[in-house]
């Protein structure tokens, strides 16, 4: 596609519930990026892809967030019994890493409130 | 723990007023320095970048920033605001021996009255 890509855009799920949130990046992009944007906040790191493995997942708060990118392409964020805490703008990324240069395009991110 | 500090974080100018929008940060090596844009309503989307070589550096829509090493600094600059230019505005550095994770600051929210 023309850009990254995220669904859905909005999430209200309760508290202890389970949520998905998709990450579709520009095509041909081999590294994907997850972060989380709390009102009045700038973006914070969360995982980092270089295809389908996890190169660095130190941002994930605790065991509760999962992310997964089964075939270098689409990643999807997994959040376990989710707390009110967890209410944020989930943004993904996507990089080229041509030339070795780390310009990412980001997507317009998922809304999630959680009750 | 590594930083990124925008000390300004709300600014308000009237049209045609210079901007100069400041960004430090807090790790000594070689770093790659960006300044996305956050328009009402829109994704980030990047404004300028500093991989290596010439410190002035310019972007999209007339800014520029200049990369100071000695001062750990990369300051957003445009001579004359527009109105459109009303955004939240982000620095973040990328640590050139970690990974390819941004490190973002905590954003400045410009309001440019016509």
């Amino acid at each position: 596609g023309a850009g990254v890509s995220q669904t859905p855009s909005n999430k209200v799920t309760e508290k202890g519930k389970y949520v998905e949130l998709r990450c579709d990046p520009i095509s041909g992009h081999t590294a994907l990026y997850w972060y989380r944007q709390s009102l009045g906040q700038g973006p914070e790191f969360l995982i980092y892809f270089q295809g389908t493995g996890a190169a660095d997942d130190s941002g994930l708060p605790n065991d509760r967030f999962f992310a997964v990118r089964p075939e270098g392409s689409v990643s999807t964020l997994k959040i376990q019994r989710t707390e009110r805490g967890d209410s944020a703008v989930y943004l993904c990324a996507s990089s080229s890493l041509a030339g070795g240069y780390n310009e990412q395009f980001f997507g317009p991110g998922t809304r999630l409130t959680v009750l | 723990a590594q930083s990124v500090s925008q000390h300004n974080h709300h600014v308000i100018l009237s049209e045609a007023a210079s901007l100069e929008l400041g960004c430090n940060y807090s790790y000594g090596g070689t770093v790659n320095l960006f300044w996305y844009v956050q328009y009402p309503g829109q994704h980030l989307q990047l404004l300028l970048k500093y991989f290596s070589g010439d410190p002035l550096v310019k972007g999209i829509k007339g800014f520029e920033a200049e990369f100071i090493k000695s001062k750990f600094s990369f300051n957003l600059r445009k001579p004359s605001v527009q109105w459109s230019d009303t955004a939240e505005y982000f620095c973040a550095v990328n640590r050139m021996d970690s990974s390819y994770k941004l490190i973002f600051g905590s954003g400045t929210r410009l309001l440019v009255r016509p």
